[in-house]
């Protein structure tokens, strides 16, 4: 199993470009995330699902938008981007299990908006 | 409002010396706590999991403790190894699946 992969590792932005940021994942896994971290700071969740064709925001989902077609894809889209939106994602993934949340984590993209 | 504190911040140690890592956590109602380990570009992975009823597990060199009810947990790090330099997560989980991630703590093992 690849586990959580996501493209790209890294990239540039102008201010007011928009870009996708993907996630796939192959573990069958019904839940996927999308975190922020910022340096010095906890992950923070953007927008996470339950399943395919269900999404639901986190803390911080202004700029962001996401859909989830199929079980394995997960994309991040940025619509307009500001330099706030510089950070490292990352996008996980948790089965559908009772007890605990565990959740298994892509590589990360690195964002820079200049 | 749910928070992770971890300390210190960052810390150096020598090699095959030993580290202790603080996390002070409010989350209600707790469900659980994990330590993550990060290596540099690299996203988190599970160290140990620990639920209301235990007060330590250990993965290797890792070894974690909870006392649930000072809300403490800490991760000692025995006879370091120049690849233990990564930064190390506390996260608890709450009640409904909610994740709470504490700012790391970052440790640099030198020779």
């Amino acid at each position: 199993n690849a586990g959580v992969t996501q493209t790209p590792k890294f990239r540039i932005l102008k201010i007011g470009q928009s870009m996708t940021l993907q996630c796939t994942q192959d573990m069958n896994h019904n839940y996927m995330y999308w975190y922020r971290q910022d340096p010095g700071m906890g992950l923070k969740l953007i927008y996470y699902s339950v399943g395919a064709g269900i999404t639901d925001k986190g803390e911080v989902p202004n700029g962001y938008n996401v859909s989830r077609s199929t079980t394995e894809d997960f994309p991040l889209r940025l619509e307009l981007a500001a330099p706030s939106q510089t950070s490292v994602y990352f996008c996980a993934s948790s089965p559908l299990r009772r007890g605990y949340n565990e959740q298994f984590f892509g590589p990360g993209t690195r964002l820079t908006v200049l | 409002k749910n928070q992770v504190e971890q300390s210190p911040q960052s810390l150096i140690i020598l090699e095959g010396k030993n580290c202790t890592l603080q996390c002070n956590y409010t989350v209600s109602p707790f469900s659980n706590l994990r330590w993550y380990k990060q290596d540099t570009g690299r996203g988190p992975v599970s160290l140990t999991i620990m639920t209301f009823s235990e007060n330590t597990k250990s993965n290797g060199r890792y070894t974690a403790t909870l006392d649930a009810d000072t809300k403490q947990s800490s991760l000692h790090i025995t006879a370091s190894q120049l690849s233990d330099s990564a930064s190390y997560i506390c996260v608890v989980e709450a009640a409904g699946n909610k994740l709470t991630f504490g700012g790391g703590t970052r440790v640099l093992v030198k020779p």
